[in-house]
């Protein structure tokens, strides 16, 4: 099955900067790519996602780029403001096995001012 | 997306009774899943939700233990059976959007087993 990796754990980032999480997958047939952001307490929030016939997508201050050749997949956060303060879980699935997602371990965010 | 509501939305039960949790959707979907999401951890999959007939179980998880209903396109349940302190997890549903596969949370069910 498909196993996903998740870099770092966690990242502590100060107000302006960038943000960076990557993930690796394994199974060469997966073909979405979604990432979410879980507050504390709350459900996970899909914010982005990229399909493989993309090579990146962009959503104001956050972008997505895949690597189909290596496999890997990244979240970039510009600007970053308290509020991006989550944690944020990658995913992937196979849309051809009924868009199950096997979810990274996840990256707990931290935004200090 | 579509709205999404789970009953109840937490709940402290003993060892070895059975708690049912309500996943409901404010439109027709044709993909449900159930989820676990353990103290400070990812979510892993516990099954598809399949209407009309049995759900599909992952690796590691049982009917005996998690039996799951979908009566019809916008609602399920899932059991937890024979609970033990390990099942504290909180457990979340999701629905597949169908048009490109966008998966939307419910907002959890948080479960605490003494």
């Amino acid at each position: 099955g498909e196993n996903v990796e998740q870099h770092p754990s966690t990242l502590s980032v100060q107000e302006g900067d960038s943000a960076v999480i990557k993930c690796t997958y394994s199974d060469s047939a997966s073909n979405y790519f979604p990432w979410y952001k879980q507050e504390l307490g709350k459900r996970p929030q899909l914010i982005i996602d990229i399909r493989s016939n993309v090579g990146e997508k962009k959503d104001q201050r956050i972008a997505v780029t895949l690597n189909k050749t290596a496999k890997h997949f990244s979240l970039h956060i510009t600007e970053t403001q308290p509020e991006d303060s989550a944690v944020y879980f990658c995913a992937a699935s196979s849309t051809g096995t009924a868009s199950k997602l096997t979810f990274g371990t996840g990256t707990r965010l931290q935004v200090t001012l | 997306s579509a709205v999404i509501s789970q009953k109840p939305s937490r709940d402290i039960c003993q060892r070895g009774t059975s708690l049912t949790i309500q996943c409901q959707v404010d439109s027709q979907v044709t993909m449900m899943f159930w989820y676990r999401q353990q103290p400070g951890q990812s979510l892993t999959l516990i099954a598809t939700a399949n209407q009309g007939s049995e759900a599909t179980y992952e690796s590691g998880f049982v009917i005996d233990k998690f039996p799951i209903s979908r009566p019809n396109l916008t609602f399920s349940t899932l059991t937890v059976s024979n609970m033990s302190p390990e099942d504290s997890s909180i457990y979340l549903c999701s629905v597949d959007s169908g048009r490109w596969h966008e998966q939307f949370f419910g907002p959890g069910t948080r479960l605490t087993v003494l």
